[in-house]
Order: C-alpha cells, then structure tokens, then sequence
C-alpha cells in the first residue's frame, strides 16, 4: 500500500498559469516532506521541502502548502513556464535525517 | 567527473545473469542510496548507506546485494537477474543538508531478456 500518493498521473497547464500538483499520505508519522523534479533521461533533482511545523514554504514562483490534519500537500508553480514540463515527485519522512519515501509522480505539461 | 555518477548508463542482460550497476560520488557524502523508477511505483529504494561499510535494506531489497568498501562507491549487485528487475536504477548521496535532500545520478537503464 503506497503511503505517499499522488493521484494525478498528469497534468496540463497554459503558460503564464498556476500549476497545483496535489499529493496525500497515509502516515501519521512523516513530519519532512519534499518535491523533486524531473527530466526525461536525468535523474531527480530536489526542488522545495517544508517540516511540519511550518504550513508554507516559498522559493521564487515554487511554493509548497502542508495540511497536516488533512495529511495533504500541495506543490504551486506561478506563473507556469515550458521549462516546468517534468514530472514532479512528493516525497516524506518521519526526519530530516531519515529514509525517504516518493510517491508515483505527476507528469506536467507547460502549454507555451 | 564531478558530482554523481552512473555506469553503464544502459545494459542488456538476460536472466540468470549477475550484473553490477556502478555508482560513483565526489563529494564525499556520507549517505548514499539506490533506488529503482517503475511506471505507477515512483521511486522505490532498493538499500542504502550511511558510511562506509554500513549498509541497510530499504523497501525492494530481494534480489539485490551492494556494498561500500570506500566512501565515495557504491555499487548494486543482481546476483542472478530476472525480468521483473528491468527498471531504471538511481543511484543518489546526501551530506550535510540532511539525508533528505539528495543528490541524484543520471540513471541506468537496465533491461532483463
């Protein structure tokens, strides 16, 4: 049973748009979380993470809302760009210094 | 090279065949991982290791073996392959950020006839 889901296997945003990639998990006990990008033919590459003692973290047009009770995060990209095109992965853990567990991805398309 | 690194990057291989994916760091890391990418799964990680001769099973171990005699290597053994480990493998190493945040390798594309 994943305990991390992402139950969008895609998405399609106009550029200039806001992009919203949803992701919800299952334990109780993760208190880190994190997005990572990716490109085809590249390995991940980190994007944001937000504790759970914080419900908002912002880096430039990328900003992650946690929802702790409702065991939902959600990654925002604004204004979207083609360059964003890449599939985003949710990934948890109880720690900062603990395993890590990703979800399945969500495939973004950045229309131009 | 630095940074992380993969070799091979693609491999073809038939069952019952061992076959080892290679992983190499510059950064001195003191973590590193392997995880396997399949379609609906995302991410699955395979073992990991927080030093130099420690090692630690992680979600899809079975079939796998590594090791780490240096700091820097860390190679993914197969011992005898089988279809259901054609999958791309990455390979990934964090430091003092935190074990989260995790520096990932290009990727191998391993297919099992």
């Amino acid at each position: 049973d994943q305990q991390v889901k992402q139950n969008s296997p895609s998405l399609s945003v106009q550029e200039g748009r806001i992009s919203i990639l949803n992701c919800d998990y299952t334990n109780s006990m993760f208190d880190y979380f994190l997005w990572y990008k990716k490109y085809p033919a590249e390995g991940p590459t980190f994007l944001i993470s937000i504790s759970s003692i914080k419900d908002k973290n912002e880096d430039g047009r990328f900003t992650v809302f946690l929802n702790k009770s409702a065991k939902h995060l959600s990654l925002h990209i604004v204004p979207s760009q083609p360059g964003d095109s890449a599939v985003y992965f949710c990934a948890a853990s109880e720690t900062s210094y603990d395993k890590v567990i990703f979800g399945p991805g969500t495939s973004l398309s950045v229309i131009p | 090279d630095a940074g992380i690194t993969q070799s091979p990057r693609y491999k073809i291989t038939e069952t019952g065949r061992q076959v080892t994916l290679m992983c190499h760091q510059t950064w001195s890391h003191s973590y590193m991982f392997w995880y396997r990418q399949d379609l609906g799964h995302g991410l699955r990680l395979i073992y990991y290791s927080a030093a130099a001769d420690i090692t630690d099973k992680g979600e899809v171990p079975d079939g796998y073996v590594v090791s780490r005699s240096k700091t820097e290597n860390f190679p993914l053994t197969l011992e005898s392959a089988t279809r259901s480990q054609t999958s791309v493998y990455f390979c990934a190493s964090s430091g003092l950020a935190g074990v989260n945040e995790q520096f990932f390798g290009p990727g191998t594309r391993l297919t099992v006839l």
